[in-house]
């Protein structure tokens, strides 16, 4: 068990660029999720995943904004068109769902995104 | 819906004391209820949960909190602190069913005085 892979852990791009990031969840997990962190704050709920399938994506998420996870493996968040507001700590944590529910996400060390 | 409101931003204690990190929640619904410990850089890592039975639940690094549901309360404590301790500490929610996400306090940062 390697833990939850978030790469790259650093990302600065220009304003405008668009922005990819990947999350390797443990591997027997069947739920991934992503959320952002700004400075100061506690994280957000971007979006969740079962299996394959993208169950709910929060009102934070715009549509520049896309998930993707195929074949229930590794996770893509894309950020079109980037931001200054983006700028943020984007977390990735995943979690068997089991009997009592949430047993505790197990969290990545995140990819610090700085649109310049 | 939910709302975790952690009131100390900032707790500075001195090595070797007690500490006491405060997390009140508000909900409708029954809720799971978790600490994780966020150091510099570093994604989170979980502390302690309470998912049900005993109030009192313990965690790693000599942490425990106890689940108050008059109070709608779920304070961290640790007897005896480290300077390795200094780190952000996030108190969660989630509803005991749907979708299981977490909503988070803004955080109390710990800082462990020599």
């Amino acid at each position: 068990d390697t833990g939850v892979s978030q790469n790259p852990r650093h990302k600065i791009t220009k304003r405008g660029q668009n922005v990819t990031f990947r999350c390797d969840p443990i591997s027997e997990h069947n739920r991934l999720y992503w959320y952002r962190q700004t400075l100061g704050q506690g994280p957000e709920f971007l979006t969740y995943f079962q299996n394959e399938a993208q169950l709910e994506k929060s009102r934070l998420l715009s549509d520049r904004f896309s998930a993707e996870r195929p074949k229930g493996s590794f996770s893509t968040l894309e950020i079109q068109r980037t931001e200054q507001g983006d700028s943020a700590m984007y977390l990735c944590a995943s979690s068997f769902l089991d009997g009592q529910g949430a047993a505790g996400y197990t969290f990545g060390s995140g990819t610090r995104l700085t649109v310049v | 819906a939910q709302s975790v409101t952690q009131l100390d931003s900032q707790v500075p204690v001195f090595e070797e004391a007690p500490v006491e990190l405060r997390c009140n929640y508000s909900s409708s619904v029954s809720v799971y209820l978790f600490w994780y410990v966020q150091y510099p850089n570093q994604g989170l890592q979980l502390l302690l949960k309470y998912l049900s039975g005993s109030t009192l639940v313990k965690g790693i690094n000599g942490f425990e909190a106890e689940f108050n549901k008059s109070q709608t309360s779920f304070h961290l404590r640790k007897p005896s602190v480290h300077i390795s301790d200094t780190a952000e500490y996030f108190c969660a929610v989630t509803p005991t069913s749907g979708t299981y996400k977490y909503i988070f306090g803004t955080g109390t940062r710990l800082k462990v005085l020599a």
